[in-house]
């Protein structure tokens, strides 16, 4: 099981729309990082949020986090057909093992 | 610039059967890490390697064993194949002196008939 969940599982928007997705989390983390997959294909990494950090922007990518409430939210601006992919958030604990927990994933559809 | 490569892409194999995976991470990169990811599922931690040794184990079966080469490279054997085992498998290596950014190799694809 997952300790990261990932809301909503699915949203399909226009392309030119902004889309949402958010991730919460249950531990302690070091830092949260997003990951955007293509249907079966290999996780390409978007973005890293350390726990000192709020806000983060990359491009048209814009990461929050909110450590009180273990809450990450990926805002992609200006929506592409191409951004249609799964996006997954994965944390890294601060205790434990050194490994990505990931999210169930957010399987993002833009509509031309 | 060079990414985490892993071979073969695709393997099918039956019930019963062994399996091996290779990932070779980007050079100078000294940790690798495996993950399973199951049909619409997200990707689970297996294992990992730092500096050739063991780090940590996640939840691999004891029918799975895997190692880190003096080059870096890495092995998972996968021993008496079960239907369950099919997924894509994904390694991502790092730099343990650097950021925690994880870089995923394409994956390998396993189908077990």
């Amino acid at each position: 099981s997952q300790q990261g969940e990932e809301d909503p599982q699915a949203l399909s928007i226009q392309e030119g729309e902004n889309a949402t997705m958010n991730c919460s989390y249950k531990t302690s983390i070091n830092n949260l990082q997003w990951y955007r997959q293509n249907s079966g294909r290999g996780l390409v990494h978007l973005i890293l949020i350390r726990s000192n950090e709020r806000e983060k922007h990359s491009g048209r990518l814009r990461v929050t986090l909110d450590t009180s409430k273990k809450s990450s939210s990926l805002l992609i601006t200006a929506s592409r057909a191409a951004d249609t992919a799964s996006y997954f958030c994965a944390t890294l604990p601060t205790q434990g093992a050194q490994k990505l927990v990931f999210g169930q994933g957010t399987r993002l559809t833009i509509n031309p | 610039a060079a990414g985490v490569i892993q071979s073969p892409r695709h393997l099918i194999k039956e019930k019963r059967e062994t399996a091996t995976l290779k990932c070779y991470p980007i050079p100078r990169h000294d940790t690798v890490y495996w993950y399973q990811q199951g049909p619409g599922q997200d990707p689970q931690f297996l294992i990992s390697f730092y500096e050739k040794m063991q780090s940590d184990k996640g939840s691999i079966p004891d029918r799975f064993s895997a190692q880190q080469f003096s080059d870096y490279h890495s092995e998972l054997n996968m021993s008496s194949l079960e239907l369950g085992d099919s997924a894509l498998y994904f390694c991502a290596s790092r730099t343990s002196g650097g950021a925690y950014e994880q870089y995923f190799g394409p994956g390998t694809r396993l189908t077990v008939t």
